[in-house]
Parts: C-alpha cells; sequence; structure tokens
C-alpha cells in the first residue's frame, strides 16, 4: 500500500531557504511529484522526479531523493511570500497518485 | 491553451441529492482522473477513465460513479449524498500509456457543500 508522510506545517524567513520532507512506502513508485496549492485553488505541478535520480534542479526549486530511505525532499531558495501556501508531496502507483496531507509554508517578513 | 477546465466552481446541495461534476482535460490529453480533497487533508484518488471506460478505482463507495465521453472530457455522480461528502472535488489529466501519471494537470476544482 501507499503512505505519504509530510510535516504540516513550516515557517520561514523571506530570503532564506525552505526545505519541506516527505517520506513515502512505495518502493515500486516511478515518479515523485511535489504540488503547491494556494487558499481556494487547485494543484499546481511544480517539479517533479524520476526515481533512478538523486537530484533535479529547476529555477530557485532543488528536490532530492534518497530511494534507500524512502526520503524525498524540496528545497526552495530565496524564499518569497508569493511562495505561502501548501505543499504536497506525491508518489505516482499504477494510475493514480498518493498523497500526503501537505506542509503549509508560512513567509515571514 | 485551455488547461484542466471544471465546473460549476461551487456548488451547495441537500443530503441526499445527486450532484454531477465535469471537467475538460487540458488539450492533447485523453485521461481523466478524480480526486476529494477534504479540508486540511490531501487528495484521495476516486476512479480513473481512460477511453471512456474505469481504468482504476480507489476506496470509495459506487454512490461515485464516473463517465467519459468520445471528446475525453468527464462527469463525476454522487448519488444520495451525506455531510461527509462535501469537500473539493479535483479533476486531473494526462496522457495515456505512461501508467504513472506523468505530468498530471489539475483543475481548480469543485468545491462541494452538503447540508
Amino acid at each position: 500500500g501507499e503512505d505519504v508522510e509530510q510535516s504540516l506545517f513550516l515557517s520561514v524567513r523571506e530570503g532564506d531557504s525552505s526545505v519541506i520532507n516527505c517520506t513515502y512506502t512505495d518502493s515500486s513508485s516511478t515518479y515523485l511529484y511535489w504540488y503547491k496549492q494556494e487558499p481556494g485553488a487547485g494543484l499546481q505541478l511544480l517539479t517533479y522526479i524520476f526515481s533512478n535520480m538523486d537530484m533535479k534542479q529547476d529555477q530557485r526549486l532543488t528536490v532530492l531523493l534518497n530511494k534507500k530511505d524512502k526520503h524525498l525532499s524540496l528545497r526552495i531558495a530565496d524564499t518569497q511570500t508569493g511562495d505561502s501556501a501548501i505543499y504536497f508531496c506525491a508518489e505516482s502507483g499504477d494510475y493514480k497518485l498518493s498523497f500526503g496531507a501537505g506542509t503549509t509554508v508560512t513567509v515571514r517578513a | 491553451d485551455a488547461g484542466v477546465t471544471q465546473s460549476p466552481t461551487h456548488l451547495i446541495k441537500t443530503r441526499g441529492q445527486q450532484v454531477t461534476l465535469r471537467c475538460s482535460p487540458k488539450s492533447g490529453h485523453d485521461t481523466v482522473s478524480w480526486y476529494q480533497q477534504a479540508l486540511g487533508q490531501g487528495p484521495q484518488f476516486i476512479f480513473q477513465y481512460y477511453e471512456e471506460e474505469e481504468r482504476q478505482r480507489g476506496n470509495f463507495p459506487d454512490r461515485f460513479s464516473g463517465h467519459q465521453f468520445p471528446n475525453y472530457s468527464s462527469e463525476l455522480n454522487v448519488n444520495a449524498l451525506l455531510l461527509g461528502d462535501s469537500a473539493l472535488y479535483l479533476c486531473a489529466s494526462s496522457l495515456a500509456g505512461k501508467g504513472s501519471n506523468t505530468e498530471a494537470f489539475f483543475g481548480q476544482g469543485t468545491r462541494l457543500t452538503v447540508v
């Protein structure tokens, strides 16, 4: 079965880096994803990483994958107020995505 | 290029009623998945439609049913609504054949309130 876990809250100062952590259980997952959800909105795909990769960088976003420990992290460099949102980690099954409960990131001035 | 569009955006229904939610996938996508997101939780997979058939189903009762049309758009129907069905219903579209939902794009969701 699938079980994705994330810490629920993160507070970060504007300009600092944010690191959001996630653990998953399905070792057969091919892809792992990070989605962003702003209040009242749907999910925005931020980035994803293939399971045979260790790291993926995309502008301010860096994804690290430790497949042995089933640990995924998202680092946001130079965090801005517009980064305040809920961030979801998700693992892929055959046809579905299994999501964590989300990490609420609050950026303070 | 229109992304995933869902209608309506908000809906209020009474317990016991039936509801139909609609989704048009992103251009070029042929697979539609539906998710339920209760307040404060992550989305939960309801089912996926491909080639007008339900391809996989999550742990939801038979009151939840769906349909996919030849133009790939989809409907989610919920019968005999319960208070606990109040949630944000999200539609996601993707391209078939990849199985792993690479680059699944989500719509803005339909907020259903059951009173």
